[in-house]
């Protein structure tokens, strides 16, 4: 089993559209969780992290359900330029007291108009 | 300015050639890493450095080799070559090495090995 396995993509909705992605990750081990954005051909950018109780930045909506080890994102009212592929990141500390970031493969999303 | 900066952004090679990809970062970050990314776009950690130590060093065959000469720079050397080595290779820092730290990338180079 994947560490982070994502949903397979690709989703392709209309601008306005309400999009869901879903992610699970196998170590329960796993202490902070993140969604990273990637453009093509460009690095990984930080969207937001998440949290247990939930988390909302403007039109972007992220739950932790960590009993479940499932993390979510939500996008309402998507734009042309939420076109990326989202990656559900989750961190773990390595026992030499590092910490890894593990990324799962990316869910990508085209908005059209 | 650039707060993670790699080069080169390409890099076209033999196979069997060594080759070196530089990284700095001007955030004042105390740990740096190298990812790859695959053809698959998988992004996969390969090394991790907390104050000139390396910390994590994931299964990575030894012809890899992270140099740190002073805690702005991570470059990573890659002896002898394959063409397995062909993928994006991403440098990122963050503040520490703690858990929920963001990591910011630098803009990847792309290393194609013929």
């Amino acid at each position: 089993r994947k560490e982070v396995e994502q949903d397979p993509g690709p989703f392709n909705v209309p601008e306005g559209a309400t999009v869901a992605f879903n992610c699970t990750y196998s170590n329960s081990a796993s202490q902070s969780f993140f969604w990273y954005r990637q453009d093509c051909r460009k690095e990984p950018k930080l969207l937001m992290s998440v949290y247990s109780s939930g988390n909302e930045d403007g039109r972007f909506t992220a739950q932790l359900n960590r009993a479940s080890q499932y993390i979510s994102l939500l996008i309402r009212d998507s734009k042309l330029s939420d076109s990326a592929t989202y990656l559900c990141v989750v961190s773990l500390t390595h026992p030499q007291a590092g910490t890894a970031l593990i990324f799962g493969k990316g869910t990508t999303l085209s908005v059209s108009s | 300015d650039t707060a993670v900066s790699q080069t080169p952004k390409y890099l076209v090679t033999q196979m069997g050639n060594d080759k070196s990809i530089k990284c700095e970062q001007n955030l004042g970050h105390d740990t740096m890493y190298w990812y790859k990314q695959d053809s698959k776009k998988f992004l996969k950690i390969m090394f991790s450095y907390n104050n000139k130590e390396l910390i994590i060093n994931e299964t990575v065959p030894n012809r890899f080799s992270p140099k740190s000469p002073d805690k702005a720079h991570l470059n990573l050397h890659i002896n002898s070559l394959e063409l397995g080595d062909s993928a994006v290779y991403f440098c990122a820092s963050s503040q520490d090495g703690t858990t929920g730290r963001e990591q910011f990338f630098g803009p990847g180079t792309r290393l194609t090995v013929l």
